[in-house]
């Protein structure tokens, strides 16, 4: 059975601090996509990585992917309230569609305090 | 700049009563997919088409449930008899085939209550 797993699966920390959030999935996949889900909202893509080693940036959040231990990390840098949200991870299979057979982890809820 | 749009936002409805939403993906993405997310949980796939084809159903769709996208723009998702356990958010996602990414661009997400 395929299997994307997030951890942890809610996170509480405050303002300036540093935090990363793990994707870990069960199958051979060299497409991994970070998506933003504030309550009540819909998904706001944030990072899609395509290749093992590949690393995205943009602004406080550093997204990372090793398709060799089947593992990518979401690095938060000081984080500020603006970043409480939910985090989720998904994954294309190789040998899948991968425009459609997206495998979704369960979400990281992150809230930082002030 | 025009994204996914979807209709309504909200629906309440009781228990055996049929529902329709709508979705209108970006304009030149070929393909389009519907989701359905319950409260805690990922997103769990439920169908997609290609142009004006529905290439894949999920065996989470029951013979409720049907889609369509007759002209391969917009596509329409329509529960029949809906039972309380059909509560959920139903989003809709476009992509772009041939793009190298991949990347799937969601709508806002009806929600829907069963009372």
């Amino acid at each position: 059975e395929l299997k994307v797993e997030q951890n942890p699966l809610f996170l509480s920390m405050q303002e300036g601090k540093n935090y990363t959030i793990y994707c870990n999935y069960s199958t051979t996949s060299d497409r991994l996509y970070w998506y933003r889900q504030d309550p009540g909202k819909s998904l706001e893509s944030l990072f899609v990585l395509l290749s093992n080693g590949a690393v995205k940036q943009e602004g406080r959040l550093m997204a990372s992917l090793d398709t060799k231990a089947r593992l990518s990390t979401l690095h938060i840098t000081a984080a500020v309230h603006d970043l409480s949200a939910t985090y989720f991870c998904a994954v294309a299979p190789v040998g899948g569609d991968s425009n459609y057979q997206l495998i979704w982890g369960a979400g990281t809820k992150l809230i930082i305090k002030p | 700049d025009t994204g996914v749009s979807q209709d309504p936002r909200h629906k309440i409805t009781k228990r055996g009563q049929n529902v329709t939403f709508r979705c209108d993906p970006i304009s030149e993405h070929n393909r389009l997919y519907w989701y359905r997310q319950t409260l805690g949980q990922g997103p769990e796939f439920l169908t997609y088409f290609q142009n004006e084809a529905q290439l894949e159903k999920s065996r989470l769709l029951s013979d409720r449930f049907s889609a369509e996208r007759p002209k391969g723009s917009f596509s329409t998702l329509e529960i029949q008899r809906t039972e309380q356990g059909d509560s959920a958010m139903y989003l809709c996602a476009s992509s772009l085939s041939g793009s190298y990414s991949y990347e799937q661009y969601f709508g806002p997400g009806t929600r829907l209550t069963v009372t």
